[in-house]
């Protein structure tokens, strides 16, 4: 199984900002992902962060505001650009290999809130 | 359509009884796997079990086992002997297209389950 870490685990931004969040996995993984779950709600997936090539953006979401990088098979970054009120939600990373069956694992979480 | 619905917003339980979650879900994909996680409310994911669609016999991981029905297109997670350290939103999870192995998890909106002492 993969251990998966996230930098920071919670924040408080200031609208207009920007925010970078850290994926760390402990083992090469093929698939990222990203997705964000707002207050009281489901999981919903932003992105997946493919290495050596550009993300893959679900329906209402673009590369502008949730740039997104994959450098290698162990990490990744989100941005969250322009930040308002509307962006505070628990931003969560996923990997896992390809396979048909493979558990897909999730870091802690990280918290922002957007004043 | 929703691909996959868990109808309990919320559900209480006393302690070392056994309780249902209910998910039904939706796809036309012959191959699919269906997955249950659990979120306390720290925040994190944790797997709990997952069901390939081929597989002939219902999972079960200790306390945790899936009750699934194909024909009925649902995946039940029941919990055995409840815990108080079971209190906690409970997903239900399924990725279709089993062979590509590209595919992506599509979640329910969960149900948040208490138990009582």
């Amino acid at each position: 199984s993969a251990v998966i870490s996230q930098k920071p685990s919670r924040d408080i931004c200031q609208r207009g900002t920007s925010l970078t969040i850290q994926c760390q996995v402990d083992s090469q993984v093929t698939m990222m992902f990203w997705y964000r779950q707002q207050p009281g709600q489901s999981l919903t997936l932003i992105a997946t962060a493919n290495q050596g090539s550009e993300a893959t953006y679900e329906s209402g979401f673009v590369i502008d505001k949730f740039p997104i990088s994959r450098p290698n098979l162990t990490f990744s970054t989100l941005t969250v650009s322009n930040m308002s009120p509307e962006d505070s939600s628990i931003y969560l990373c996923s990997a896992r290999d390809t396979g048909p069956d493979n558990e897909q694992f999730f870091g802690p979480g990280t918290r922002l809130t957007v004043l | 359509a929703q691909k996959i619905t868990q109808t309990q917003p919320g559900m209480f339980v006393q302690e070392k009884e056994a309780v249902t979650l209910d998910c039904t879900y939706d796809t036309s994909d012959p191959s699919y796997g269906l997955f249950w996680y659990k979120q306390p409310s720290s925040g994190e994911m944790i797997f709990l079990i997952y069901q390939g669609s081929y597989d002939q016999q219902n999972a079960t991981e200790g306390r945790y086992s899936l009750n699934f029905q194909k024909a009925r297109k649902s995946a039940n997670l029941v919990i055995s002997a409840s815990q108080l350290g079971d209190s906690a939103m409970y997903f239900c999870a399924m990725r279709e297209g089993r062979g590509s192995g590209y595919s992506t998890l599509t979640f329910g909106k969960g149900t948040m389950l208490l138990v009582s002492p």
